[in-house]
């Protein structure tokens, strides 16, 4: 069964702090990718990785396919980035969905 | 220049009705597709579209029906809407052929309610 995990459910942090959001996922993935759906409702594409890292500014992402996991790590923290995070993977021609992340950060 | 636009952003309807959203992208993608976030957040495909042809169909009821004039616009129509189908719609496209596995763009959403 293609399944998209996602932890913790809900995040509050103090602006600052480094933030880790993990996902796991099943086996035959051919990327994964991690989305910042905004209060407002708009759906943004943070990350496509299928192997390493990748950095945008102060969001990191990581993913290990022997572990069939990856981590979305948000350096810094401030509240805009404030948002529910999803992580989502492609399992042949479809993408899989986590239940997200609710990230509040605290001024 | 938006990206990907929906029209309408919201729409409120009454059950049995038969109501469309519209999906148009500027970025000369191939691929298009709509999702369904429910009340939970949780969102799902529904459908994929390449080139105006059909790619994905997920189980969704029949009653839902997507058409694509033309690779750049990707309609949804519903029929007989339900309470169920409330929920919020978003249409979304990617570069190539395979779609699925590339970036997406999505759109603003539509947010649906069925009373």
């Amino acid at each position: 069964k293609n399944e998209v995990e996602q932890s913790p459910q809900n995040l509050t942090a103090q602006e600052g702090e480094f933030i880790t959001i993990n996902c796991s996922y099943s086996v035959g993935i051919s990327a994964l990718h991690w989305l910042q759906q905004h209060p407002g409702g708009g759906i943004v594409s943070l990350f496509m990785l299928s192997s390493g890292k990748k950095k945008h500014g102060r969001l990191i992402a990581t993913i290990n396919i022997q572990e069939k996991h990856s981590s979305l790590h948000i350096t810094a923290s401030h509240p805009r980035d404030s948002a529910v995070y999803i992580c989502a993977a492609t399992y042949g021609n479809k993408l899989v969905f986590g239940a997200g992340t609710i990230l509040r950060v605290k001024s | 220049d938006t990206a990907v636009s929906q029209t309408p952003k919201y729409l409120v309807t009454q059950m049995g009705n038969d109501k469309s959203i519209k999906c148009e992208q500027n970025l000369g993608h191939d691929t298009m597709y709509w999702y369904k976030q429910d009340s939970k957040k949780f969102l799902k495909i529904m459908f994929s579209y390449n080139n105006k042809e059909l790619i994905i169909n997920e189980t969704v009821p029949n009653r839902f029906s997507p058409k694509s004039p033309d690779k750049a616009h990707l309609n949804l129509h519903i029929n007989s809407l339900e309470l169920g189908d409330s929920a919020v719609y978003f249409c979304a496209s990617s570069q190539e052929l395979r779609g699925v596995g590339d970036e997406q763009y999505f759109g603003p959403g539509t947010r649906l309610t069925v009373t």
